[in-house]
């Protein structure tokens, strides 16, 4: 069964613009985290994704969204890059909301100059 | 509110000494607890995982941890180092009966020396 996959793995991008990142999950979970992972702040939960609804959603400001597809693929869009935006974004998959046990995506590396 | 603390940030051992990475808890119920590993420029790998069964949970790679809960500890040891094993480690809890959004610790790095 294939992994998480994530794209693009790597993406530069200047201040003021906006990126999306994309996630296919493992085939059959329908549930998408998202995580920002950075030296200083460690691993943060952005959101979750389950049935296309957003579930749960972490402390981020609303330049940061997402959505989820019927093929429970997800998007994560951030509007109005900021360097401190710069960080490892990391999707994770799990059968369903609730589940304590997520798999991994391989991340995209996000480079704001 | 739940909380994971890990001491070190980096750990540095001999190749075939014995692996301890440090992890405390704070956690208002009952947790889960996770240990993943990371490698360079990858995602996160589960380890290994306590779910209120067994408090000695062995996981992947020969890797076991165990719960203590008089101590709010979750300890990741191995008993012989090898190269392979150098990477990040995360600790990371869920509260039982929340959102089941785990908190991670900052992470340790693991170090082999040859």
């Amino acid at each position: 069964k294939a992994g998480v996959t994530q794209t693009p793995r790597y993406l530069i991008k200047t201040r003021g613009q906006q990126v999306t990142l994309s996630c296919s999950p493992i085939s059959g979970h329908r549930s998408v985290s998202w995580y920002q992972q950075t030296p200083g702040q460690g691993l943060q939960f952005l959101f979750e994704y389950f049935s296309e609804t957003q579930r749960n959603k972490g402390n981020f400001p609303g330049r940061f969204s997402g959505r989820q597809f019927s093929n429970s693929r997800s998007e994560m869009n951030v509007s109005t890059l900021e360097l401190g935006d710069s960080a490892l974004y990391l999707c994770a998959s799990s059968l369903t909301s609730g589940s304590n046990e997520q798999f991994f995506g391989p991340g995209t590396r996000l480079t704001v100059l | 509110a739940q909380s994971v603390t890990q001491l070190g940030s980096h750990v540095s051992v001999s190749e075939g000494a014995l692996v301890l990475l440090r992890c405390n808890y704070s956690s208002s119920v009952p947790p889960y607890l996770f240990w993943y590993v990371q490698y360079p420029n990858q995602g996160l790998q589960l380890l290994l995982k306590y779910t209120s069964a067994a408090t000695l949970v062995k996981g992947i790679n020969g890797f076991e941890a165990e719960f203590k809960k008089s101590e709010t500890s979750f300890h990741l040891t191995k008993p012989s180092a090898h190269m392979s094993d150098a990477a990040e480690y995360f600790c990371a809890v869920i509260r039982s009966g929340g959102s089941y959004i785990p908190t991670f610790g900052r992470g340790t790095s693991l170090i082999v020396h040859p």
